[in-house]
């Protein structure tokens, strides 16, 4: 089976960075993703990954290793906006089919 | 562009009802996607479609019947309605790129209760 673990939740202080750390298990890999969802919204593309390395887009980043089947998604100088839950998400084995995560809800405190 | 527009935004059914879910796109895009999304989870996939007239099952298609007669629209039926279909169902689409990034693009979501 297809599978994602990321951590249920996670508290940081405005201005500080936060990492959310997502492991995965699929029969194929095509590339990770990363979503954020504030509360009563639709989920919206944050960042990807196809291949080893950190992609940056501007105050968010996102790492991949995919001999360890584990991403991370780096969040810098928080603000309270950034308070939502972040979803990553495989496409495993089938190039546009993905596969979520539960998500990490993020809560910055002031 | 008005992106992905799904309708209606709120609805209660009762046990045995149907109900067509829709979802329109017009940014052209060939993949388009159901899922459902229960409080506090992520998303589960319910039917996809790569184009009009092809369709295929998701993680949790049971209960759902889905048809892609164009580009645009990717309507989803339930036929007899069950408490356990409460959720939020969201639409998305995706434009085809081999080996590269195709972020999907989200409607904000249709709040369905079964009572």
């Amino acid at each position: 089976g297809q599978s994602l673990e990321q951590p249920s939740e996670v508290t940081a202080v405005e201005g500080a960075i936060v990492q959310i750390n997502c492991t995965y298990q699929t029969s194929g890999f095509y590339g990770l993703s990363w979503y954020q969802q504030h509360d009563g919204g639709a989920p919206t593309f944050l960042s990807y990954n196809a291949l080893d390395g950190l992609e940056e887009t501007g105050r968010f980043s996102s790492f991949l290793s995919r001999s360890d089947s584990y991403g991370y998604l780096l969040l810098q100088e928080l603000q309270m906006k950034d308070s939502a839950s972040y979803f990553c998400a495989v496409r495993g084995d089938s190039s546009y089919k993905l596969i979520f995560g539960s998500g990490t809800r993020l809560l910055v405190r002031p | 562009n008005a992106g992905v527009t799904q309708t209606p935004k709120f609805r209660i059914l009762k046990i045995g009802q149907s109900m067509t879910l829709q979802c329109t796109q017009d940014m052209n895009h060939n993949y388009m996607y159901w899922y459902r999304q229960d409080p506090g989870m992520g998303l589960k996939l319910i039917y996809y479609s790569v184009g009009a007239g092809i369709t295929d099952k998701g993680e949790v298609p049971n209960g759902y019947n889905v048809s892609r007669s164009t580009t645009e629209d990717f309507p989803l039926r339930l036929e007899l309605a069950a408490p356990s279909q409460t959720s939020v169902y969201f639409c998305a689409s995706s434009y085809p790129r081999q080996g590269e990034n195709q972020p999907q693009h989200f409607g904000d979501g249709t709040r369905l209760s079964i009572l």
